[in-house]
């Protein structure tokens, strides 16, 4: 089973500030086979990302995906007020079981 | 879009049953998975089914425990889950995996959620 290590986890930062956040496989994780979610209380999961750089239908473009292997980061290019929430990493190269990081707050300075 | 049943709440060592229902379409050809986040928790997968073949897959950790069924003819899956414990109360998704036909891949779109607590 591929464990996925996402840091750090919680990122205090300023609307308008660059958010940068990891995710860390304890192996290679096939055809960059991984997914980005965004989960806001009480809302389902948001796909935001998948292929590792792909962004989902609707998505904006301050969304950034990258990386192949073990490493992989999700950039917020700008924060809005809307993007303050928990981020998940998910990996699908190796499954089953698919795999979800433990996640990254991204909450207000 | 899936629309799932109500919240639930359970005795210890009773079952679940939570449904997932395709609004406006059919289900048969993609496959849906069923994730959890229990408080103060991050995400789990548990399991999931193509409905087109009736195949299932479950997580190791729930095997034994969580059966995934699908009624086509109503286009809803059906998530059971016996023998609960007090670390079971978690919310409950569906949603969707990318791949047609097979469980792997992301998963999009996602039900809204059901709550299942469980306590004496």
């Amino acid at each position: 089973e591929i464990v996925l290590t996402q840091s750090p986890g919680t990122l205090s930062l300023s609307p308008g500030a660059r958010a940068t956040l990891s995710c860390r496989a304890s192996q290679s994780v096939s055809s960059s086979s991984l997914a980005w979610y965004q989960l806001k209380p009480g809302q389902p999961p948001r796909l935001l990302i998948y292929d590792a750089a792909s962004r989902a239908t609707g998505i904006p473009d301050r969304f950034i995906g990258s990386g192949s292997g073990t490493d992989f980061t999700l950039t917020i290019s700008r924060l809005e007020p809307e993007d303050f929430a928990v981020y998940y990493c998910q990996q699908y190269g190796s499954s089953p079981p698919r795999t979800f990081g433990q996640g990254t707050k991204v909450e207000i300075k | 879009q899936l629309v799932q049943s109500g919240a639930e709440v359970k005795m210890p060592e009773s079952s679940v049953s939570v449904s997932c229902k395709a609004a406006g379409g059919t289900i048969n050809s993609y496959a849906i998975s069923w994730v959890r986040q229990a408080p103060g928790q991050g995400l789990e997968w548990m399991g999931g089914i193509v409905p087109i073949f009736d195949t299932t897959k479950y997580a190791q950790k729930f095997q034994g425990r969580v059966t995934i069924t699908t009624d086509e003819s109503v286009s809803t899956v059906y998530m059971e889950l016996s023998s609960l414990r007090s670390e079971d109360t978690a919310v409950y998704y569906c949603a969707r995996d990318s791949e047609f036909g097979e469980l792997r891949g992301w998963f999009d779109p996602w039900g809204q959620g059901t709550l299942v607590t469980v306590s004496s």
